[in-house]
């Protein structure tokens, strides 16, 4: 099946400092990511969906201007966790959708972010 | 709306017992559902599917048939193993669109 790559698996930064994540298709080209965040004992929390080349599109209540998400490019997609405090430590995840009803999405390993 | 329900865990099976693990859903028309398992520290893998009324999806030992009349997908397995515990999620992607609906996700927990 289709592999999808995020890295790193998990971060360590201080308040105040921004985080890159990134998130690669290795054997195929995603026009769309998506960004899903969960914390412990809880299911996944869709963030944003990211597109190629335009603008990505967030979900209710999810600050863009705290999570930066861009998608340079067919197998690339990033999220900038800005000016990062305590609360924004959680598990995040990347996906790369099947583009059929029938097809099943492609998750990246996660992220575990912990800012102290 | 679309949504997924399952039933809350921790679910703490003992070697070798049986396993079902339910999961109800709420969606317009025909979509496919879908079974994901998370082992601690991991993003999501598949684990099966079912694309249409009365399919059976199975991969290793585990099964779930698609019924409409009772828009469900129950998990089973047969005789779990240690290697079984993970977080399981139940989901459905819309007949329209390509994003997925998750379940809140069942802990499962297996003794030796």
């Amino acid at each position: 099946g289709a592999v999808v790559s995020q890295h790193p698996s998990w971060v360590i930064c201080k308040s105040g400092t921004s985080v890159k994540i990134e998130c690669r298709s290795l054997d195929f080209q995603a026009t769309t990511m998506f960004w899903y965040r969960q914390f412990p004992k809880q299911s996944l929390m869709l963030m944003a969906t990211s597109n190629e080349g335009s603008k990505a599109t967030y979900e209710q209540g999810v600050e863009k201007d705290k999570f930066l998400i861009n998608h340079a490019s067919l197998t690339l997609s990033t999220l900038t966790v800005t000016s990062a405090h305590p609360e924004d430590s959680s598990f995040y995840i990347c996906s790369a959708p099947g583009v059929r009803v029938d097809t099943e999405a492609f998750f990246g390993q996660g992220t575990r972010l912990t800012v102290v | 709306g679309n949504s997924v329900t399952q039933m809350e865990g921790p679910v703490t099976l003992s070697e070798e017992a049986f396993l079902t693990i339910n999961c109800t859903y709420t969606a317009t028309g025909y979509p496919s559902l879908f079974w994901y398992v998370q082992y601690p520290g991991e993003g999501l893998q598949l684990l099966l599917k079912a694309t249409k009324a009365d399919d059976k999806g199975s991969n290793k030992g585990f099964e779930a048939t698609y019924r409409k009349e009772t828009t469900s997908f129950h998990l089973e397995k047969g005789s779990v193993q240690v290697s079984d515990s993970a977080v399981y999620f139940c989901a459905l992607k819309r007949e329209y669109g390509n994003k997925l609906v998750f379940g809140a996700g069942t802990i499962l927990r297996v003794k030796s």
